[in-house]
């Protein structure tokens, strides 16, 4: 079945410096990817999605591209702040076999010291 | 502006108790979801709907019922509730055909002793 696999966290880095986590996924199908970040005490919220094969999705300086070839889906940031603090979840919804759902990773918790 | 929102936000059940987690949204869409989340397993799907009147099975539903009275509520019942059921419950909307988001609720920490 369908599934996404996501940098194991938690992961620390010091303000300033660059983040990637990586996501890649498995599905026969042609899906939407989307990356989703949880705040502390608050519900997931949508960081941004991309719904085609080699377009980038960015958002709040978090950028990623859809690689089809390598079915890779990373996040990047240039430069982290200590507000990108949270759990970030890539996940995929696959129209054609799971309609409506949303398969999730286990999630990357970072933390970011000022 | 169009929301999620669940109650009770925080909740404290005894083991063989009946709890009912309740989720609302005004986004208008024909989808609703229960997940619940846990240290190492992400969020995990319990229960989904296509629409009033409808309920599906998700992921992991074993202990779990749905009910679907209206295109704008989605209600978690746990008729037996047990310890290994407490987590954190997030209801969302969305998912509709040709979006595909979902839009997540402020959710709900349920202890059950």
């Amino acid at each position: 079945g369908d599934s996404v696999t996501q940098t194991e966290g938690p992961v620390t880095l010091s303000e300033g410096t660059s983040l990637t986590v990586n996501c890649s996924y498995e599905t026969k199908q042609y899906p939407t990817l989307f990356w989703y970040v949880q705040y502390p005490g608050e519900g997931p919220q949508l960081l941004f999605k991309v719904p085609k094969a080699n377009e980038k999705g960015s958002n709040r300086g978090f950028e990623a591209t859809y690689n089809k070839e390598a079915t890779s889906f990373h996040l990047q940031k240039a430069s982290v702040q200590e507000s990108d603090s949270a759990v970030y979840y890539c996940a995929l919804s696959d129209p054609g076999y799971n309609q409506g759902k949303l398969i999730f990773g286990q999630g990357t918790k970072l933390s970011i010291k000022p | 502006e169009a929301a999620v929102t669940q109650s009770p936000r925080n909740k404290v059940a005894v083991t063989g108790g009946k709890v009912t987690l309740s989720c609302n949204q005004t986004n208008n869409h024909n989808n609703m979801y229960w997940y619940r989340q846990d240290t190492g397993h992400g969020l995990r799907l319990i229960h989904y709907s296509y629409g009033a009147g409808s309920t599906e099975k998700g992921d992991i539903p074993d202990g779990y019922k749905a009910s679907r009275p209206s295109q704008e509520n989605f209600s978690l019942i746990l008729e037996l509730a047990t310890p290994s059921q407490t987590s954190v419950y997030f209801c969302a909307s969305g998912g509709d055909w040709g979006e595909y988001e979902q839009y997540f609720g402020p959710g709900t920490r349920l202890t059950v002793l």
